[in-house]
């Protein structure tokens, strides 16, 4: 079992839809949990990060975490075209600190 | 406010060589990571530097190391390189207090060996 999981994708929602992208995570004590945004040839770009179960909301950004069930998602409101990129989620690993990143899912968002 | 920056942008190497890439980190931040992205996965953490020592290392081999001067910024250097090294070297920074554990990635150096 890989340490974070990411369906691949690609995502495809159509503009103004909800986008919801999923993670889930092998380590038990895992205590702090990011999304990362890049776009194609750039950097990632931080955009939500998350440590207590529930909802954390930011502008058109929802994180929500579940520790009991070992998950993560990342929604987007209103997704616009400018949201297509590949959304990389990250845990902070509980046994020794470090930040363990998933493989990424590429989201397209249809005009 | 600065963010983190890497130089350089871009490097051709020829298998067997040697590179040293580098990072200033975000004003204000004192902790560097390393990361390495292949294409089309996420990144892997290479190590960590924090008060000129390397606190965490990932599963690489010791041909890469690297070094944190006493102003924060951070080298990682690769010797005999390989084509497999061909990815984008990541930095990133953070403050080593309090729980946030949030890192900031610079622009990145994308190093081809050839």
């Amino acid at each position: 079992q890989k340490e974070v999981e990411q369906n691949s994708g690609p995502l495809s929602v159509p503009e103004g839809a909800i986008a919801s992208l999923n993670c889930t995570y092998s380590d038990r004590v895992s205590q702090s949990f990011f999304w990362y945004r890049q776009y194609s040839g750039k950097s990632p770009e931080l955009i939500m990060s998350i440590y207590s179960n529930g909802d954390k909301e930011d502008g058109r950004f929802t994180a929500q975490l579940n520790k009991a069930s070992q998950y993560v998602s990342l929604l987007i409101r209103d997704s616009q075209p400018s949201d297509s990129a590949t959304y990389l989620c990250a845990v902070r690993r509980g046994r020794d600190d470090k930040i363990i990143f998933g493989k990424g899912t590429r989201l397209h968002i249809l005009p | 406010d600065a963010g983190v920056t890497q130089s350089p942008t871009h490097l051709i190497k020829t298998r067997g060589q040697q590179v040293t890439l580098r990072c200033s980190p975000k004003s204000g931040h004192d902790t560097v990571s390393w990361y390495q992205q292949a294409l089309g996965q996420g990144p892997q953490f290479i190590f960590q530097y924090y008060e000129e020592e390397e606190r965490q290392r990932g599963n690489f081999p010791d041909r890469f190391s690297g070094h944190q001067f006493p102003n924060y910024s951070s080298e990682l250097n690769v010797n005999a390189l390989l084509l497999g090294d061909s990815a984008l070297y990541l930095c990133a920074s953070s403050i080593n207090r309090g729980s946030s554990y949030e890192q900031y990635f610079g622009p990145g150096t994308r190093l081809t060996v050839t």
